[in-house]
């Protein structure tokens, strides 16, 4: 079975531009996770959905971070403008219920 | 709020020596805890989980964690370590707040070396 497909897997952009990070959860589950890791920070949640609603967004870092899930196999996280203390690990993750949560493989970004 | 606390940033230990990882979670109701391996440049991998009943659990690779009510622990132990065993070790604590799953809350992660 596919596991959490995150795309790309490297992004390299510079201050200013749109960064959209792409998951597919894994097929049946009904949950997803959006977390950002950092050394400084570790991992922090930024968003989760259950069944395509966000439930809690208040990891959000600023107004120019959005996700949305518009069905159940697809989510985006966009930063719109980047900022180069945007880079980090961006790690999605899934579960049906309160299984077990898996992660995708992280896309890793860098603003200039 | 919920929060993990894992004291040891780093920890090295020969390779056939046991290990022990701590971690200290704070949660308002019944937690679920989780422990996770992360190799570099890789994503989280699930090691055992504790939801309830026995306190002690077993989990793949040969790791075990024992949940600890009276002291908010969930450490995670292996009484022989591989080389192999090196990489980021993160805690984390969850729930069900009744709306469905809840996020988790991860701990810093104990990075550990294996020492031939």
């Amino acid at each position: 079975d596919a596991g959490v497909i995150q795309s790309p897997r490297h992004e390299v952009t510079e201050m200013g531009q749109e960064v959209t990070l792409r998951c597919k959860p894994i097929s049946g589950h009904n949950s997803l996770f959006w977390y950002r890791q950092t050394m400084m920070r570790g991992l922090e949640l930024l968003i989760y959905f259950n069944n395509n609603v966000p439930i809690d967004d208040s990891g959000m870092p600023e107004d120019r971070f959005s996700a949305k899930m518009p069905n159940a196999s697809f989510s985006t996280l966009k930063i719109q403008p980047s900022e180069p203390r945007d880079s980090a690990v961006y790690l999605c993750g899934s579960r049906r219920g309160t299984g077990e949560l898996f992660f995708g493989e992280g896309s890793r970004l860098t603003v200039l | 709020a919920q929060s993990v606390t894992q004291p040891d940033i780093h920890i090295t230990v020969s390779e056939g020596a046991s290990l022990e990882l701590r971690c200290n979670y704070s949660y308002g109701a019944t937690p679920y805890l989780f422990w996770y391996v992360q190799s570099p440049g890789q994503g989280l991998q699930l090691l055992l989980k504790y939801f309830s009943g026995d306190t002690l659990v077993q989990g793949i690779k040969g790791f075990e964690a024992e949940f600890k009510r009276s002291q908010s622990s969930f450490n995670l132990r292996k009484p022989s370590v591989h080389w192999s065993d090196a990489a980021e070790y993160f805690c984390a604590v969850g729930g069900d707040s009744g709306g469905g799953a809840d996020g988790l809350t991860f701990g810093k992660g104990t990075h550990l070396i294996i020492q031939p």
